[in-house]
């Protein structure tokens, strides 16, 4: 079975530009997270996704939002993008409460 | 709020066990988790452990939890330079609702000495 994939793996954005990042779970999954990691504030909660609504949010600006689809695919945006969100982006997924699968991740650089 | 703690950094000699702590605050969480991140990676699921159990062994892991103490434990027995890595512990929020929010401690780095 193919594991939670994430595109891109690397993006390069400027300052105030927005950006969209894509998360496909894992087949059957209908949960998808995401995290963003840095290595000042660690592994921090964005929001969390299940069945095309949002279940739970993290503590993040309105500037990074999310979105599923039917299919349980999930996109999260960042608009007027900052220094700060430079960041590896993860997603997970799952099937069952206490089991998450996390992608490779997508490296955003803000310049 | 959540807390999760970790030592920063371990190293051990390679066929030695390797013991890495965690400590967390939410006396609720009903699951705690060990993840392994290697270089340029995302995270990887080593186990979990339901908060009623005291002890998990899955091949050469093995979760110990002190619920009294809030102490979560992993150990790596006969460790390999192939589990250099950094290792991080985390609860799952349990707030009476449906949530797969985990709570992340700061990892600890594990470097395994040939």
């Amino acid at each position: 079975k193919a594991g939670v994939t994430q595109t891109p793996r690397y993006l390069i954005k400027t300052r105030g530009q927005q950006v969209t990042l894509s998360c496909s779970p894992i087949s059957g999954h209908r949960s998808v997270s995401w995290y963003q990691q840095t290595p000042g504030q660690g592994l921090q909660f964005l929001f969390e996704y299940f069945s095309e609504t949002q279940r739970n949010k993290g503590n993040f600006p309105g500037r990074f939002s999310g979105r599923q689809f039917s299919n349980s695919r999930s996109e999260m945006n960042v608009s007027t993008l900052e220094l700060g969100d430079s960041a590896l982006y993860l997603c997970a997924s799952s099937l069952v409460a206490y089991e998450q699968y996390f992608g490779p991740g997508t490296r955003l650089t803000v310049t | 709020g959540e807390d999760v703690e970790q030592s920063l950094f371990l190293s051990v000699r390679e066929g030695d066990s390797s013991v890495i702590n965690c400590t967390y605050t939410d006396s609720s969480s009903t699951y705690l988790y060990w993840y392994k991140q290697e270089p340029g990676a995302g995270l990887q699921l080593l186990t979990y452990i339901f908060s009623n159990m005291d002890m998990k062994q899955d091949q050469r892991l093995t979760v110990l939890l002190n619920k009294k103490d809030k102490h979560l434990s992993l150990r790596i027995a006969d460790t390999q330079t192939g589990d250099s890595a950094i290792y991080f512990c985390a609860e799952r929020e349990d707030y009476g609702g449906a949530t797969n929010k985990l709570i992340f401690g700061t990892g600890t780095l594990l470097a395994v000495q040939p």
